[in-house]
């Protein structure tokens, strides 16, 4: 079982649509959670860390089920600017600046 | 601001030749210093971290080699790059505080291939 698996995608949304995905990890000791965007060729930028309360930010609501062990993001009313790929990103548990990156959800909203 | 350049941007080397990638980051002191490399379709994978100058941690055992000489400065090297080596090489910084709970500022990365 790979340590952060995600579901590659792409998931074809119409604009103005809601869309979710999920995250599940493998370590039930993780800590911190993030989702961070990749657009295409550029760099991760942080979208929102996820709290075990949940947190939401505008049209961004990210969700911690750590029963389950998985992270979700939902995307309200989509924009065409919104199309990127979602990186679910946990904490490590060799080292204490490890980062586990999942390989991303692609995500492409059309006009 | 907090700004983090990485340089070259785009990088074409033939297979046995050296290499070397450089980061900088302005506007902060004693960050955490970090090199990733993404392969096509792949999430990251941190070859290298450093808290501080002359301090490398390697997660990844491989020909590649990192060195931190100033504070805000990380460099990526090889002697003899392999096919293998190609990727997408990112550099990050977050501060010097609660480690893996601190955000991961990137740099514009460097795309290299190896031929």
């Amino acid at each position: 079982r790979k340590e952060v698996e995600q579901d590659p995608g792409p998931f074809n949304v119409p604009e103005g649509a809601t869309v979710a995905f999920n995250c599940t990890y493998s370590n039930s000791a993780s800590q911190s959670f993030f989702w961070y965007r990749q657009d295409c060729r550029k760099e991760p930028k942080l979208l929102m860390s996820v709290y075990s309360s949940g947190n939401e930010d505008g049209r961004f609501t990210a969700q911690l089920n750590r029963a389950s062990q998985y992270i979700s993001l939902l995307i309200r009313d989509s924009k065409l600017s919104d199309s990127a790929t979602y990186l679910c990103v946990v904490n490590g548990w060799v080292s204490n600046y490890q980062l586990i990156w999942g390989a991303g959800t692609k995500l492409i909203i059309k006009p | 601001s907090q700004t983090i350049h990485q340089w070259p941007a785009t990088l074409v080397q033939p297979v046995g030749s050296p290499l070397s990638l450089e980061c900088t980051v302005e506007g902060t002191s004693n960050p955490n210093l970090y090199w990733y490399r993404q392969a096509a379709g792949r999430g990251l994978q941190l070859l290298f971290y450093s808290v501080g100058i002359g301090q490398i941690s390697s997660e990844v055992p491989q020909n590649l080699s990192a060195s931190r000489p100033q504070d805000r400065q990380f460099i990526l090297s090889s002697k003899k790059l392999l096919l293998s080596d190609s990727g997408f090489y990112l550099c990050a910084w977050t501060g010097s505080g609660r480690r893996y709970q601190e955000t991961q500022y990137f740099g514009p990365g460097t795309r290299l291939l190896v031929l």
